[in-house]
């Protein structure tokens, strides 16, 4: 499609509750990048994707976390046992990178409408 | 830490007035910069970036400024509308590959009054 998708628009979930959250970027866009916003509007990396390829995960919870890119399939950002300090809005990014003709596409990665978790 | 900063939480203008926005950033490895702007419950939206080796771009009322040595950079809308009211992120990467991560500010909220 022409936007990045994202599903759920909110997500709640108890304490201790797995929360999985989906992202379907634009046709063609190689890479995927997922963010996390808190209360303070500071947004934080948490992994990108090339295709499917983990790309660059340095900021990503080392436990409770995971990510995958299938081909074919909407990508994912699943928290295992979601604690309170979860409660956020997570973007997905995606963008594309090469060159059209001569010219190098600029940086610009493209946001989803985020998925609000609430975890009580 | 943050690496990019934006310390003015809120900033009002007048509509057809000039609006500044500011941001400092403190990572020497950055070098390519990019605003953009989001609506409540929307994601951001890219608006205009600038590269290292220039000192300024422009796009069409969207003027972004850069001071390497002071590793400052500011935005300036002319004229202000209030459709521009918005928060606007200042954000960083190294390089402009478009695979890279982008390193965000906290935003400042743009009120433009009719």
């Amino acid at each position: 499609g022409e936007e990045v998708a994202q599903t759920p628009k909110h997500l709640v979930r108890g304490e201790g509750q797995k929360a999985k959250l989906y992202c379907a970027p634009i046709k063609g866009h190689s890479y995927v990048f997922w963010y996390q916003q808190v209360l303070k509007n500071e947004f934080k990396f948490l992994i990108s994707f090339q295709n499917e390829n983990v790309f660059d995960e340095t900021g990503m919870p080392k436990e409770r976390f995971s990510a995958k890119c299938l081909p074919n399939s909407p990508c994912s950002l699943e928290i295992q046992a979601t604690k309170l300090e979860d409660s956020a809005v997570y973007f997905c990014a995606s963008s594309q990178t090469g060159t059209s003709g001569r010219l190098w596409r600029r940086n610009e990665q493209f946001f989803g409408p985020g998925t609000r978790l609430t975890v009580l | 830490d943050q690496q990019v900063k934006q310390n003015s939480p809120s900033l009002s203008v007048q509509e057809g007035r000039i609006s500044i926005l500011n941001c400092d950033y403190t990572n020497s490895m950055f070098d390519y910069f990019l605003w953009y702007k989001k609506y409540p419950a929307e994601g951001p939206t890219f608006l205009i970036s600038i590269s290292s080796i220039k000192d300024k771009n422009e796009d069409g009322r969207f003027t972004v400024f850069l001071n390497k040595s002071a590793k400052h950079l500011s935005l300036h809308i002319v004229p202000s509308q209030p459709g521009d009211s918005a928060v606007y992120f200042c954000a960083a990467s190294r390089g402009s590959g478009g695979y890279q991560k982008v390193t965000f500010g906290i935003g400042t909220k743009l009120q433009v009054i009719p």
